[in-house]
Order: C-alpha cells, then structure tokens, then sequence
C-alpha cells in the first residue's frame, strides 16, 4: 500500500532559526497536503499542492511539490514561538480517497 | 461557518458500556471521516462517508460502528471497547472526496478502563 515517509521525527531550534521538513511517497501522487497540529489541538489544513514542481508561499513558510509527485517539503524561515507544534504532509494516490499521513515532525522552538 | 464541531470533549467508559461519538458540520461538505489518533501518531484513517455512503472502512473492528444520519451528522457508536481503544477520535469533513482540504473537529478524548 501507499506510504508517506515524513523526517526528521523531531526538530528543536531556536527562535529565528529555519526550519525544513521533508516528505516522501513510495508511490506517485495526486496531491500533497500539510497540516499544522498544536500541542492539545487537532490537525488544521495549510495548504494544497497538485502540480508537478509546484511552490507555494504563506508568509514564512513556503512549500514545494517535486518534479516527479513523489516528494514535498515544508521550510519557514524565521521560526517564531507561535510555530511550535506538529507538521504532518499527507498525500492521495489516484483514484484512492484515503489521505496518508506521514508520521509528522514535531517543531519546538527556544524563546 | 468553517467549524467542525464534536461532543463530548472528554469521554471515560468501561469495557461493558454503549456510548456514541456525534459530529457535526454545517459547511455543506458531502464528505465526512473518522480517524483515531494515539499520542505522537498520525490520524489513522477509520471510515469515510460520500453523500451519507459509507464508502470506506479501513477493517475497523465491529465495536465501532459508524453512523450518517444526514448530510450535516456523523456518529461513532461504541461498544464493547478495549483499553488500547482508549485515544483521541477526530470528524473531519471536507467538500467531496478528492482534492478537498479537510477540516478537523476537535476530536472526543475517549479513555477505556
């Protein structure tokens, strides 16, 4: 079955340090999408991404979509405390309706 | 209204008891979803409904039966439970079944003694 490979598992940095968290499928993708999850909060969507080589930017965080739909990335610049939390890609193959999550990269982050 | 909303918060039951998980969105989503997620995993997919369908089930086991009564409601109904069930449940909902967002409820905190 499709899986979604997600590293590193954590990442600790200091405050206006960047941060990167990569994602790769065994398989090609329909989409990516990435959630952000606080401490005692639930997944909230981010972004989607459905184009080959796509790059889209919010603000600090800009994501990227490979040539080959087979792998993405998360990089915010200039992290803030607001940041911390889990960030989960999670990717749809074809016809299936089923989102895989990768296992998510945990952000903490040093005032 | 881009809420999803799930009663109760917090739920504590035995082995032997019934209870039932609701979720509500009024978003007009035609696609609703039940995931479990343990503590430091991903949500792990359990059912999805498609125009109150169900058109998924990831062999879930029996104790959890899922329930659409209309477009806008989503129950988990529980029964039998083990401790390893014990885990936070969350509804998602999201406009159909493709390349749509989803959006998560808070999820119900459910913990079996």
């Amino acid at each position: 079955g499709q899986q979604v490979m997600q590293i590193p598992q954590y990442q600790h940095v200091q405050e206006g340090e960047d941060f990167t968290t990569y994602c790769n499928s065994s398989t090609t993708l329909s989409n990516i999408q990435w959630y952000k999850q606080r401490p005692g909060g639930h997944p909230v969507f981010l972004i989607q991404l459905v184009k080959s080589g796509e790059v889209k930017k919010q603000k600090r965080l800009t994501f990227q979509f490979g040539e080959a739909k087979k792998n993405s990335s998360l990089h915010i610049t200039a992290t803030q405390t607001t940041d911390v939390g889990t960030y989960f890609c999670a990717g749809r193959g074809g016809s299936n309706y089923k989102l895989t999550f990768g296992k998510g990269t945990l952000l903490t982050v040093n005032p | 209204d881009t809420e999803v909303t799930q009663t109760p918060k917090h739920l504590v039951m035995g082995m032997t008891n019934k209870k039932s998980l609701k979720c509500e969105q009024h978003m007009g989503h035609r696609a609703m979803y039940w995931y479990k997620q343990k503590a430091k995993k991903p949500p792990e997919l359990m059912f999805v409904y498609s125009y109150e369908k169900l058109s998924i089930n990831e062999s879930v086991p029996s104790r959890f039966s899922p329930e659409c009564p209309n477009s806008s409601l989503l129950n988990l109904h529980l029964h039998a439970l083990q401790p390893e069930d014990s885990a936070l449940y969350l509804c998602a909902s999201s406009r159909g079944t493709g390349d749509y967002e989803q959006y998560f409820g808070p999820g119900t905190r459910l913990t079996v003694t």
